[in-house]
């Protein structure tokens, strides 16, 4: 398996577009995450889904922020209107349900996005 | 509130035995995570714990204590590329995984 695919791998915009961030899971995972990576915040849970549907958005820092998994093999981060201050590292990952005995799971490469 | 609590350096010389702490408190547990993320790099899965006690994969061993909520992660045999950040992380009560903030491992010749 390829492992999570996620493109762009850099985003550079300017305030007040539309950015979308794309991810292709692993195969046969039922679950899907995304998180976003600052230095000031560290890595944080935006939103999952499980079997393509969300489950805890609590993390989506803002109503700019919306997510979607139409299917099993790709979801969408967008957010609209961005502002320099979601400039991060988006990363997408998967995991497969094992039944609780073990949680592993397996992070895209992710997308690197700064806006101006 | 949920914290987890690591050390934000550790140096170490090649060939020699680090142990990286980790302290949380969460609402709920499942499980300890250990994830590994070189920079530039992605977060990769180390190891996890259910339960007490110490997980060995091969230079790598991670320890719980539940009841002290306390863990640590344990690198044999450092080599150069072991340099990263090393992120512990809780499986909550909501079945989330709940990130530190990493401790970053600088080995040296």
């Amino acid at each position: 398996d390829a492992g999570v695919i996620q493109s762009p791998r850099h985003e550079v915009t300017e305030m007040g577009q539309e950015v979308t961030l794309r991810c292709k899971p692993i195969s046969g995972h039922d679950y899907l995450f995304w998180y976003r990576q600052t230095m000031m915040r560290g890595l944080e849970l935006l939103i999952y889904f499980n079997n393509n549907v969300p489950i805890d958005d609590s993390g989506m820092p803002e109503d700019r922020f919306s997510a979607k998994m139409p299917n099993a093999s790709f979801s969408t981060l967008k957010i609209q209107p961005s502002e320099p201050r979601d400039s991060a590292v988006y990363f997408c990952a998967s995991r497969q349900n094992t039944g609780g005995s073990r949680e592993t799971q397996y992070f895209g490469p992710g997308t690197r996005l700064l806006v101006l | 509130g949920q914290s987890l609590e690591q050390p934000s350096e550790v140096t170490a010389v090649e060939g020699a035995i680090v142990q990286m702490n980790c302290t949380y408190q969460t609402s709920g547990f499942y499980g300890l995570s250990w994830y590994q993320q070189h920079d530039g790099g992605a977060p990769t899965f180390l190891s996890y714990n259910a339960l007490d006690g110490l997980e060995e994969t091969g230079r790598f061993s991670s320890f719980l204590s539940r009841s002290d909520s306390y863990g640590y992660l344990l690198l044999q045999e450092l080599q150069m590329k072991d340099s990263a950040s090393y992120f512990c992380a809780v499986l909550d009560s909501s079945y989330k995984l709940i990130f530190g903030s990493g401790t970053r491992l600088l080995v040296r010749p």
